[in-house]
């Protein structure tokens, strides 16, 4: 679904950087979610916005930042990369408007590697 | 706080056999619970969800509460059934997704 994209697709950087993965979607959604998936782990939570005003933690939220920069968008931070944070990340938006069992739509990923 | 669990993080079978993939949930409230897919090379996207009641590609899944359960089954796997599956989680009136650590399913022909 090329709604939800995704930049950069991979990214290699070294400890201690600072690094930006960003999110778009035109889907008019209100609401988006940033993931992160380990293998045994499934996908866990790190943030959450519900309208660009709306920031919230989620699960793991430690060593993460975010910015909701408008509804289409919103990025995520690693303020000082490490390479426990090496990992496959999954941005996803839904409407609110769709009440009991909205839908989550996922981004294609991006493959981050911290040496 | 709610959990998500997925007791199988394989689950290996032949063509035409049935499938059921295991998902336990613990939350005191009432929640809505989905069955999510990854195929390779695409990206997650819901499969169904208890609230539609609905089959989606054969599979159903049904609520459980007594059991605290949401097994997604099929009576006939197909080699396309081949993916990543993920049960989740998201309690009534709150805001976002739990997810279990997925089961991979593998159907051999």
């Amino acid at each position: 679904d090329a709604d939800v994209t995704q930049t950069p697709r991979n990214r290699i950087t070294k400890t201690g950087k600072r690094i930006m993965l960003e999110c778009s979607q035109t889907k008019g959604h209100d609401r988006m979610y940033w993931y992160r998936q380990d293998p045994g782990l499934g996908l866990r939570l790190i943030y959450y916005s519900f309208d660009v005003k709306d920031i919230n933690k989620g699960e793991i939220s430690d060593g993460y930042s975010v910015s909701r920069q408008a509804q289409a968008k919103f990025s995520l931070s690693l303020e000082s990369a490490i390479p426990n944070q090496t990992a496959l990340y999954f941005c996803a938006t839904s409407d609110s408007g769709t009440g009991e069992g909205e839908t989550q739509y996922f981004g294609p990923g991006t493959r981050l590697l911290v040496l | 706080a709610q959990r998500v669990t997925q007791p199988e993080k394989l689950l290996s079978v032949f063509k035409g056999a049935p499938v059921e993939l295991k998902c336990n949930y613990s939350y005191s409230g009432s929640p809505e619970l989905f069955w999510y897919v990854q195929y390779s090379r695409q990206r997650l996207q819901l499969l169904l969800r208890h609230i539609s009641r609905e089959s989606i590609k054969g599979f159903t899944a049904d609520l459980n509460k007594g059991e605290t359960s949401f097994h997604l089954k099929k009576p006939f796997a197909q080699e396309e059934d081949s993916a990543m599956y993920y049960c989740a989680l998201r309690p009534l009136g709150r805001r976002a997704l739990t997810f279990g650590s997925g089961t991979r399913l593998q159907v051999q022909p």
